[in-house]
């Protein structure tokens, strides 16, 4: 299976600091999409991202950004200046392969702890 | 209005019960989907349905079906409850390639 790996199982930081979650995955695919959601303790599925693999450029929103690396297989997430708001569990995320129509397949999630 | 809802939010029950939940989206998208989330907050794709066809069927016990009787709904029908069905159940639509659009989640607790 092509898998999407989250190795960092939970972060935990003081506010106001600035903190990377790491995705790596696999495909054979030329072209791709990969994702960021967020869950927060409310429990919804928050959408953040959506990169499709000819794009390399990294993204910046606000305090988040994402670098995507194709060398690495890497896709991976900062926020910069954290708030106590951003504590969540973030997923990256790639389409199962088969499909569009066959959902997505997720990492494990990281688990991020902003302290105050 | 709410793009993707889930009726109900919460689901408590016994074991051996059969019980439904309901999902609809307002957003006219072709696909829909059924995930599930385990405590350890792993999720699973479980099914997708396009224009009211069943598109994937992961390694999941058939007493789980998916029923959807138009295109904005895709409700999720469990039969004989188990312990292990414990969990939260997404329903999920799709416009196109890949983007998908979350609802509220169900947490469903069988005792």
């Amino acid at each position: 299976a092509q898998k999407v790996t989250q190795a960092q199982t939970e972060i935990s930081v003081v506010e106001k600091e600035d903190v990377t979650l790491d995705c790596v995955y696999e495909t054979r695919d030329t072209t791709y999409y990969l994702f960021w959601y967020k869950q927060p303790p409310s429990g919804e599925l928050v959408f953040l991202i959506r990169r499709n693999s000819f794009d390399e450029q990294n993204e910046i929103s606000g305090r988040y950004s994402w670098n995507f690396q194709k060398s690495t297989s890497s896709f991976n997430f900062t926020i910069t200046a954290s708030q106590v708001v951003d504590s969540a569990v973030y997923f990256c995320a790639r389409p199962t392969p088969g499909g569009g129509a066959d959902g997505l397949t997720f990492g494990k999630g990281t688990h991020l702890i902003i302290q105050p | 209005d709410t793009a993707v809802s889930q009726t109900p939010k919460y689901l408590v029950t016994q074991m051996g019960n059969d019980k439904s939940i309901k999902c609809e989206q307002n957003l006219g998208h072709d696909t829909m989907y059924w995930y599930k989330q385990d405590s350890k907050k792993f999720l699973k794709i479980m099914f997708s349905y396009n224009n009211k066809e069943l598109i994937i069927n992961e390694t999941v016990p058939n007493r789980f079906s998916p029923k959807s009787p138009d295109k904005a709904h895709l409700n999720l029908h469990i039969n004989s409850l188990e312990l292990g069905d414990s969990a939260v159940y997404f329903c999920a639509s799709s416009p196109s390639l890949y983007e998908q659009y979350f609802g509220p989640g169900t947490r469903l607790t069988v005792t």
